[in-house]
Formats: structure tokens, sequence, C-alpha cells
């Protein structure tokens, strides 16, 4: 256990539906990402918080996908009207960036969509 | 897009034996690091080594980095059956104020008891 949690841990939906996750980080950490994996491959970058602000947004973040990360504690992920391609495990991580520290992130469990 | 390759991309060993992995990148970096996932779980934080140095050692684990061929390398002695699991390294772009991982593809390691 990392200490970062994320809820649910599987969601199955149909597709067009809207889903939203929920990732706690580790409390004093003031960084938080998002990041989706499909099978087979490495986890990409989705989107990054730098306490509330949300900073940068790969460009595989569509419209349909919102995150939000209010008073810069928990986040959301929110996908509107899921497509089949949205399937994929969607990773949570948080850091703490200090003088002396590198960026070492700590990753939670992930929320396993599959769209039907 | 994956930010390099791994190599290679599955390997199977017996238990005891040494197991030996590959990370390409392309571009300068902050530091690299080496993760382990677990089937269909969240990744582990196994190493991190700088830009400005050339090895680390963890427990069982040895890791190398050669900047100027944009590689490094993970050795894991003396494997176990529970060392089994995917193996993913991740690199933090120099001049990237997001401070983002870019992870390689994995490489899936069975140990065989």
């Amino acid at each position: 256990d990392t200490g970062v949690s994320q809820d649910p841990r599987h969601k199955i939906t149909k597709r067009g539906q809207n889903v939203t996750f929920r990732c706690d980080p580790i409390s004093e950490h003031n960084r938080l990402y998002w990041y989706r994996q499909t099978l087979g491959q490495g986890p990409e970058f989705l989107t990054y918080f730098q306490n509330e602000a949300q900073l940068e947004k790969s460009r595989l973040l569509s419209d349909r996908f919102s995150a939000e990360r209010p008073k810069g504690s928990f986040s959301t992920l929110e996908i509107q009207r899921t497509e089949q391609g949205d399937s994929a495990m969607y990773l949570c991580a948080s850091s703490l960036r200090g003088i002396s520290s590198y960026n070492e992130q700590f990753f939670g469990p992930g929320t396993r969509l599959t769209v039907l | 897009s994956q930010q390099g390759e791994e190599d290679p991309q599955a390997l199977s060993i017996q238990e005891g034996e040494n197991a030996t992995m590959n990370c390409s990148y392309k571009t300068s970096i902050n530091n690299l690091q080496w993760y382990r996932q677990n089937s269909g779980r969240g990744l582990v934080h196994l190493i991190l080594i700088r830009s400005n140095e050339r090895e680390k050692h963890s427990g069982r684990l040895r890791v190398t980095l050669d900047t100027s061929k944009k590689s490094s390398s993970l050795l894991i002695t003396a494997s176990r059956a529970a060392d089994t699991a995917s193996y993913f390294c991740a690199t933090e772009a120099r001049m990237d104020s997001s401070y983002k991982l870019i992870f390689g593809s994995g490489t899936r390691l069975l140990v065989r008891p």
C-alpha cells in the first residue's frame, strides 16, 4: 500500500454513459498525476495538478475528459459519453517536490474501466 | 506516446538466476526510475537514478545509466518467484516543469520456481 487510494477499483459501464473516478493522494503531496494504461503497454500521462491548479494536459485528454482537484486534496477524473476505446486502467500518482527531493511518484492501485 | 523501448519484451528465467532488463529513451533527462507492476495492479517504485549518477544499488537491484547512449539497465540478482511481474522504466525529462514520467513499454519477467 503506497498511501494513494483510488475509488472505485473496477467500473463497468455502457457506451455513452458518464463515469467519475476519485483519487486520494498522500496527504502532504502537492503534485497529483493521472495516467492511463492499456493492456500490454506502459502508463501514459494524462494530466497534472500542482495543488489545485491543473497545469498540463496531454493531447490524449479529449474534451470528454475533465479533471479537478478542489482545495488541492483529492482529485476526480470524469469521462463523459464513454467510448469503448476508453477502456483502460486509470492510474493516479502523487509526489512531493522539495529542494533536495526528486520526483518519486507513488501510484494508487488504479481504476479499471470497461466500456461495453 | 512512449518515451522509449525496453528490451526484452518478455524474459523467463529459473529461480536463483539473474535477470537483466534494458531501457532506451529519447530525450535528455533529470532522472530515470524503475517501477514494478504485478498483474493488473498499481505500480511500485523500485529505484531512482539521477542523470549525474552512473550506477545505483538497492538490495538485490542494480541499476546503471549511460546518458551518452540514452540507456539504462536493471539487474535483479538471485531472482525469486515473487519477482514475477512487469518492469517499467520511466524518465523525467529535463526542462519539463510538470515532472511527469514517460514510461517504456515494459519487460514481463517470469521467474520459474
